[in-house]
């Protein structure tokens, strides 16, 4: 079992609809958890921080985490062409340094 | 700009030769990373340094090593290259304890022919 895992894809979504992505984790030491966004041929650009269960609201993305339940996900609202990319989750440990990534999922926004 | 750069971006070699990557980081972070990313985009860490010092030291082939001359500079070199090597290779910087997450560099894709 991966430490971190995610549905690969592709997610195909229309444009203006939600997107939405989750991610499991299997170490409950991890305590700090990520979401990365990676167009093609770039690197991992990122998105949202989540660090307390519950939900995090920053423009057009929401983050939740449920510590109970070992799940993390993100909602993309209104979701448009430019956001089609691969999206990473990813955890790290109470003062830790190493950030475990799932294998992402691919989201393609149809205009 | 405040960054962390990677050079070169682009490398393409023969199998059995040694190259090395080098990356730069201005953000004053203290610790830095080397990740590789296979071609079905899975992220994993190899070596991690926090001010000049070797913390994380993942399962990796000893053909591998890494060095630190300052916290704002690590370089990876790698010899004797095998087909299998063939990859993105990510640098990235953080924070001690990584609390905002990485910076990552662009990236180099390395292909061994």
């Amino acid at each position: 079992q991966k430490e971190v895992e995610q549905n690969s894809g592709p997610l195909s979504v229309p444009e203006g609809a939600i997107a939405s992505l989750n991610c499991t984790y299997s170490d409950r030491g991890s305590q700090s958890f990520f979401w990365y966004r990676q167009y093609s041929g770039k690197s991992p650009e990122l998105i949202m921080s989540i660090y307390s269960n519950g939900d995090k609201e920053d423009g057009r993305f929401t983050a939740q985490l449920n510590k109970a339940s070992q799940y993390v996900s993100l909602l993309i609202r209104d979701s448009q062409p430019s956001d089609s990319a691969t999206y990473l989750c990813a955890g790290v440990k109470a003062a830790g340094n190493k950030l475990t990534f799932g294998g992402g999922t691919r989201v393609l926004v149809k205009p | 700009d405040t960054a962390v750069s990677q050079t070169p971006k682009y490398l393409v070699t023969q199998m059995g030769n040694d190259k090395s990557i080098k990356c730069e980081q201005n953000l004053g972070h203290d610790t830095m990373y080397w990740y590789k990313q296979d071609s079905k985009k899975f992220l994993k860490i190899m070596f991690s340094y926090n001010n000049k010092e070797l913390i994380i030291n993942e399962t990796v082939p000893n053909r591998f090593s890494p060095k630190s001359p300052d916290k704002a500079h690590l370089n990876l070199h790698i010899n004797s290259l095998e087909l299998g090597d063939s990859a993105v290779y990510f640098c990235a910087s953080s924070q001690d304890w990584a609390v905002d997450g990485y910076t990552f560099g662009s990236g180099t894709r390395l292909t061994v022919v």
